[in-house]
């Protein structure tokens, strides 16, 4: 089993839309899960972290961990065609800061 | 404060050659990586440099060398290209003060081998 798993998509919404992203992870010591964000033809970039377990909220996105299932979710509202891109869960695994990443999604929101 | 850097952009290869991919960052962070990305693969980290003088094999590490030439350069080395290794090549790094899992990337490598 990877240690980290996310649904390809694509994942297309109209503006304004309420956005769920899902990944789910395969061993329960894992504490620090982020999601990083990327652009088309771009490198990615952090847009959030969240360490063991709960909700953290950053404007219009929000994090979710929810260790007893192993699920990360990401949710955006009031979705914006600025949010189109690719969104990558990863894991920080503890050794040497690496991080395992999933396949990443990609999001359109249409205007 | 450019961040990450890496050279070429852009880069087409026949079989059998051989080029280096430079990385470089001005953020003075001790750990820096190479990935690769494929579509429905997702990142897949080729080597890691935890600190200067330093290198580790990652997941996928067959048919490329790195050197951590210095804290600020990290370059990977494709000694024989394949087809198989037509991929868009990120370098990253972080420092563990910014927090476990905060890794920036350059804009990428997009290599194609012929």
């Amino acid at each position: 089993q990877k240690e980290v798993e996310q649904d390809p998509g694509p994942l297309s919404v109209p503006e304004g839309a309420i956005v769920s992203l899902n990944c789910t992870y395969s061993n329960s010591a894992f504490q620090y899960f982020m999601w990083y964000r990327q652009y088309s033809r771009k490198g990615p970039e952090l847009l959030m972290y969240t360490y063991s377990s709960g909700n953290k909220e950053d404007g219009r996105f929000t994090a979710q961990v929810d260790k007893s299932s192993k699920y990360i979710s990401l949710f955006i509202r009031d979705s914006q065609p600025s949010d189109s891109a690719t969104y990558l869960c990863a894991i920080y695994t503890g050794a040497n800061s690496k991080l395992t990443f999933g396949k990443g999604i990609t999001l359109s929101v249409r205007p | 404060n450019a961040g990450v850097t890496q050279t070429p952009k852009f880069q087409v290869l026949k079989t059998g050659q051989s080029m280096t991919l430079q990385c470089a960052q001005d953020m003075n962070h001790n750990s820096m990586y190479w990935y690769r990305q494929d579509p429905g693969m997702g990142l897949r980290l080729i080597y890691y440099s935890a600190s200067e003088g330093t290198t580790d094999k990652g997941e996928v590490p067959n048919g490329y060398n790195v050197s951590r030439l210095n804290k600020r350069e990290f370059s990977l080395r494709l000694e024989s290209a394949a087809p198989s290794q037509t991929s868009v090549y990120f370098c990253a790094s972080s420092v563990r003060d910014r927090g476990p899992g905060t890794q920036y990337f350059g804009p990428g490598t997009r290599l194609l081998v012929l």
